[in-house]
Order: structure tokens, then sequence, then C-alpha cells
């Protein structure tokens, strides 16, 4: 099984300053099957990225995310209010594991 | 734009049986560019895939479930099932059905959720 850690497990920031979040994979992705994903309390996650760069339908351009082989970074370029909230990351090229999530809260 | 609702019993007693269908409209089960997945999250963790299916009726389970999961499909009404045999208190969970985009064979990413359903398994 593919184990997947994030890191930091909060990110403490203000409105429009710039998230970095990490997630580490415990072997290399093939072709970079890694997606990100956002959850608010009391819902669904939500695809933010999917191939590890590649934005879904009706995200922000402010959502990037980058990495290959085994260190991949979801960067959120300037926040905005409702972007606070639960990041997933998840591999998917083997069956699929998730991370267990980076809590960006309002510092 | 797929949407996708689950629905069954909100408690289980425990050694039961857990069963759940998730009804699928704005798109077809039949489509040969998705998975039909399974994904649970107990209360404040990480969300956990299940297992998924495919239009021809090919499964692929979590191997942490073990022989306990069975995932099926129903074309004629468009819905999918999920079965979890001989639950316990650590399989209380919201359970989410969701549409994975095909990227290749057993790959893909979920890009459409339901709302969710929370399952308690208590006596």
């Amino acid at each position: 099984e593919i184990v997947l850690t994030q890191s930091p497990g909060t990110l403490s920031l203000s409105p429009g300053e710039r998230a970095t979040l990490s997630c580490r994979a415990s072997q290399g992705l093939y072709t970079s099957y890694l997606a990100w994903y956002q959850q608010k309390p009391g819902q669904a996650p939500r695809l933010l990225i999917y191939g590890a760069s590649s934005r879904a339908t009706g995200i922000p351009d402010r959502f990037s995310g980058s990495g290959s082989g085994t260190d991949f970074t979801l960067t959120i370029s300037r926040l905005e209010p409702e972007d606070f909230a639960m990041y997933y990351c998840q591999q998917y090229g083997s069956l699929a594991t998730f991370g267990q999530g980076t809590n960006v809260e309002i510092k | 734009q797929v949407q996708l609702q689950e629905s069954g019993p909100g408690l289980v007693k425990p050694s039961e049986t857990l069963s759940l269908t998730c009804t699928v409209s704005g798109g077809s089960i039949r489509s040969a560019t998705s998975f039909w997945s399974w994904v649970r999250q107990p209360a404040g963790k990480a969300p956990e895939w299940i297992g998924r299916i495919y239009t021809t009726g090919t499964t692929n389970y979590n191997p942490s479930f073990k022989s306990r999961v069975t995932i099926s499909l129903d074309a004629s009404r468009n819905q999918f099932s999920l079965m979890l045999t001989s639950v316990t208190a650590a399989d209380t969970a919201v359970y989410y059905c969701a549409r994975e985009v095909r990227v290749a064979v057993a790959v893909g990413y979920l890009d459409n959720w339901g709302q969710g359903t929370l399952v308690t398994v208590s006596a």
C-alpha cells in the first residue's frame, strides 16, 4: 500500500497570504497519479487538482499543483476567506489512498 | 454534471450487513469513461477508499476490507450498491458514493461526490 504523508498538519495563515502544502508518497507515483481535494465541515470533498498539476473544472487559478515521483505540493497563491478548510492529497495509481490532511486555518 | 445520491439505513447492528445504494443522475452508469466508487470517512479522520465498479461489472477493492465488501451495479436503475458484512463500531462513518474519471485500467480520480450518509453501527 502506498502511504501518503501530508505536512504540516495545520497551517495558520491570514487572508492574502500564500499557502504551501506538502504531500510525500512512500514510493514513487507512476505517471503522477496524484489528486488534491478541499473539504469544508459537513461537506463532501471537492476535487481541486488531478494528475498532480491539472486544475479541475471551475477551480480558480490561485490553486496550483506541482511535483512528481514522491514529492508533491499544493500552492494557494493568495488565500481567500473561502479557502480556509481541510486539504487532502490522494494517489490513484495503485488502488487509492489518501493522506491524513492539512488544516488551513485563519491566523 | 453528474449527481449522486446515497440511500440506506443510518443505523446498523454489530455483526450485521451494511447496505447502501447510490442513484446516479445526469449521466449513465454504463459510461466507458467512469468508475463508480465508495469512500468512507470516520468523524475527524481522512477519507478511506473502499472500492469501485466499472460498467462491465469489474471491481477493485481496498485490501483492508478483505472479503467483507461487495460492490454491484444495476444499470437498469442507474444505481450501484455497497454491501459490507460483519460490521463493528469501527465501521461507523459517513459513506460517500462518487464517480471516478477513468484514465487507465483500474486508475481514476474522484471528480463527483454524493453528499454522504452517516451510518452508525450500534446495538
